[in-house]
């Protein structure tokens, strides 16, 4: 069955240390994996994407095939990072998202 | 802002009535999606269409109808057969079928049945 699994409801660290949410999935082809964030009184959006292999507002993940996990790192948080966190798996033509992770940063 | 809304923002709804909610794109995208917005479920996607007139079940269709006659529109009906629909709804458009296309998000509609 394909699934994403975040394991974190709630996830608070200080500012300026590092971030790491995590996120695992099961999937029998090649995997196609996002993260999408929704910071307060905005809408969903995409954040990053695997296949495009950047860094977005200090954010990277990189795809473990062999752990079959996505992690979304960042080295130093900062307060605006406080938001909620969808891991997200391409499935034939959706997405599967995952239960999402809140990230709440404090100063 | 821009580009896909929903309407209304509230809605009530007392039990036994349908009720649908609306989604519009002026983006030219081809895909369009409902999803529900539960705390600690996530999303979970109700149905989806990749062309006009064509739309697929997702995984919870069950109590929902929805209807693609239009590229722009894509309105979702909560049915009296929903047994839990109070709920955050999103809606999403992405250009292309493939699930590489970035998924654009509405603002939602927040359904609560009286």
């Amino acid at each position: 069955a394909q699934r994403v699994t975040q394991p974190e409801k709630l996830l608070s660290v200080f500012k300026g240390a590092p971030v790491e949410l995590k996120c695992n999935y099961s999937y029998s082809g090649s995997p196609e994996l996002f993260w999408y964030v929704q910071y307060s009184r905005q809408r969903l959006q995409l954040l990053l994407r695997h296949i495009s292999r950047e860094s977005i507002k200090g954010f990277t993940a990189d795809l473990n095939k062999g752990e079959t996990s996505f992690h979304l790192k960042k080295p130093f948080a900062q307060e605006e990072d406080s938001a909620m966190y969808y891991c997200a798996l391409g499935s034939a033509s959706k997405i599967i998202f995952g239960s999402g992770t809140r990230l709440s940063i404090r100063p | 802002d821009g580009g896909i809304t929903q309407s209304p923002k509230y809605l009530f709804r007392k039990e036994g009535q349908n009720v649908t909610l609306s989604c519009e794109q002026n983006l030219n995208h081809d895909a369009m999606y409902w999803y529900r917005q539960d705390p600690g479920q996530g999303l979970r996607l109700i149905y989806y269409s990749q062309i006009v007139n064509d739309f697929q079940k997702g995984d919870i269709a069950e109590g929902y109808s929805v209807s693609r006659e239009k590229k722009e529109s894509f309105p979702l009906t909560v049915t009296s057969a929903q047994k839990n629909p109070t709920a955050f709804y999103l809606c999403a458009s992405s250009p292309g079928r493939g699930v590489y296309n970035e998924q654009f998000f509405g603002p939602g509609t927040r359904l609560t049945v009286l």
